[in-house]
């Protein structure tokens, strides 16, 4: 399972707080992402990075940030959380930048 | 096959039978593809991958073919058990090279239900 954990695993809060979402691996693989997955969009990257301190947006990063300080930890924020968000978020890792591999995700519900 | 929109394809069959998952890809530059496995409440899990330098890949019971003519992909899973229900979704790289790190479009997926 590449040693990815996720946290925290279930998560409700109020629009216009900000939140947290981490992503944890044990692998030190270089490659790192974040998706959001909802019904009838299927998975959408939201930003990537690719090594420390190295980020980049995806298809819908918008209203996300993230940060990447160490190589086992990839951080997503939602500065202000709106009821658009809410969704479900994966993280995934790769170690050669094709086969990624996903974490087993976070259910985020913004009231 | 997969497509866009508010309604997954989907595909019953029954125990023991072969399954044959269909996916269309959008990018002619993309040169890796995927199938992942999504069962309910879980993250996708890898299955297999080919390049597309190949035709066919094997692994365990599945059996991806991969046709660059129409930009076609399929997942063959044989003997089919209720323990492969599930979603699956293809996804493509889009070309490597350059700054694509590895990034993935991923397709809609299907819905698999085996009946005992």
């Amino acid at each position: 399972d590449a040693g990815i954990t996720q946290s925290p695993r279930h998560k409700v809060t109020e629009t216009g707080t900000p939140v947290t979402l981490r992503c944890h691996q044990t692998e030190n693989h270089r490659y790192m992402y974040w998706y959001r997955q909802d019904p009838g969009h299927g998975l959408r990257l939201i930003h990537y990075s690719y090594g420390v301190k190295d980020t980049d947006k995806g298809e819908v990063s918008d209203g996300y940030s993230v940060s990447r300080s160490k190589t086992e930890d990839f951080l997503l924020t939602l500065e202000s959380a709106t009821s658009s968000q809410t969704s479900v978020y994966f993280c995934a890792v790769s170690p050669t930048d094709n086969e990624q591999f996903f974490g087993p995700g976070t259910r985020l519900t913004v009231l | 096959g997969e497509s866009v929109g508010l309604h997954l394809p989907t595909l019953s069959v029954q125990e023991g039978d072969n399954s044959i998952i269909n996916c269309a890809y959008s990018n002619s530059a993309s040169d890796y593809f995927i199938w992942y496995k999504q069962e309910s409440g879980k993250g996708p899990q890898f299955i297999i991958d080919i390049r597309s330098n190949m035709d066919k890949r094997q692994g365990q019971r599945v059996t991806v073919l991969l046709n660059k003519t129409v930009k076609h992909l399929s997942l063959q899973i044989a003997a089919t058990q209720p323990g492969d229900s599930a979603v699956y979704f293809c996804a493509e790289n889009g070309g490597a090279g350059g700054t694509s790190y590895g990034k993935l479009t991923f397709g809609q997926g299907t819905i698999l239900t085996v009946h005992p």
